[in-house]
């Protein structure tokens, strides 16, 4: 069964810090991975789309890698700002027939002045 | 402008009562879905629907029942089977299949009293 861990589970960064959050995947037949926001009580907000062909996609100061191999994907935040505080959640597809998600509990990230 | 739409925002439901969750989407995507989000936690699968009048169990849906009868429309019903309802639910939507365009509603927060 796929399963999807995101370390860490918290992180507090001063403003302007580069940064990287984690995400591993127990089964490499994915066939795509996304990265997703959720601020408090909000809904998800998609970030990023990597294809599992693919080895990195990038959006302004976000770039996420993949590497399905070995499992894992990083998002890396560069000068992070406070308005990036939030949840991150990490989430992958197993194609096929099915279009639902198997998403990590997630990064809460508090970025301060 | 597309998206989807969750009402109520809030609901309160007493033991022993149904309750239904309502999920719009004008995007003219085939795949709706459902998912439980609890404190700390990722978000599970609880239903799916890839086409008007078919839809598939997902992790957890003990307790839980949806229709699909128009494409724009999939409400989540949770019954009084459903011992633990206290929770935010999320709906989302999807180009059918494999996950692609994923776009999540704002959420309902639902609370036993």
């Amino acid at each position: 069964k796929q399963e999807v861990t995101q370390i860490p589970a918290a992180l507090s960064v001063p403003e302007g810090e580069n940064l990287v959050l984690n995400c591993s995947f127990t089964d490499s037949a994915i066939y795509n991975l996304q990265w997703f926001r959720q601020d408090p009580g909000k809904g998800l907000t998609s970030l990023l789309l990597i294809q599992s062909s693919q080895r990195e996609q990038t959006s302004g100061r976000l770039n996420a890698s993949l590497d399905k191999s070995s499992g894992r994907s990083t998002l890396y935040i560069a000068a992070s700002q406070p308005g990036d505080s939030a949840t991150y959640l990490c989430a992958v597809s197993l194609g096929g027939s099915q279009g639902n998600l198997i998403f990590g509990k997630g990064t809460k990230l508090s970025v301060k002045p | 402008d597309g998206g989807i739409t969750q009402s109520p925002k809030y609901l309160f439901r007493k033991e022993g009562q149904n309750v239904t969750l309502s999920c719009e989407q004008n995007l003219n995507h085939d795949a709706m879905y459902w998912y439980r989000q609890d404190p700390g936690q990722g978000l599970r699968l609880i239903y799916y629907s890839q086409i008007v009048n078919d839809f598939q169990k997902g992790d957890i849906a003990e307790g839980y029942s949806v229709s699909r009868e128009k494409k724009e429309s999939f409400p989540l019903t949770v019954t009084s089977a459903q011992k633990n309802p206290t929770a935010f639910y999320l709906c989302a939507s999807s180009i059918r299949p494999f996950g692609y365009g994923y776009t999540f509603g704002s959420g309902t927060r639902l609370t036993v009293v």
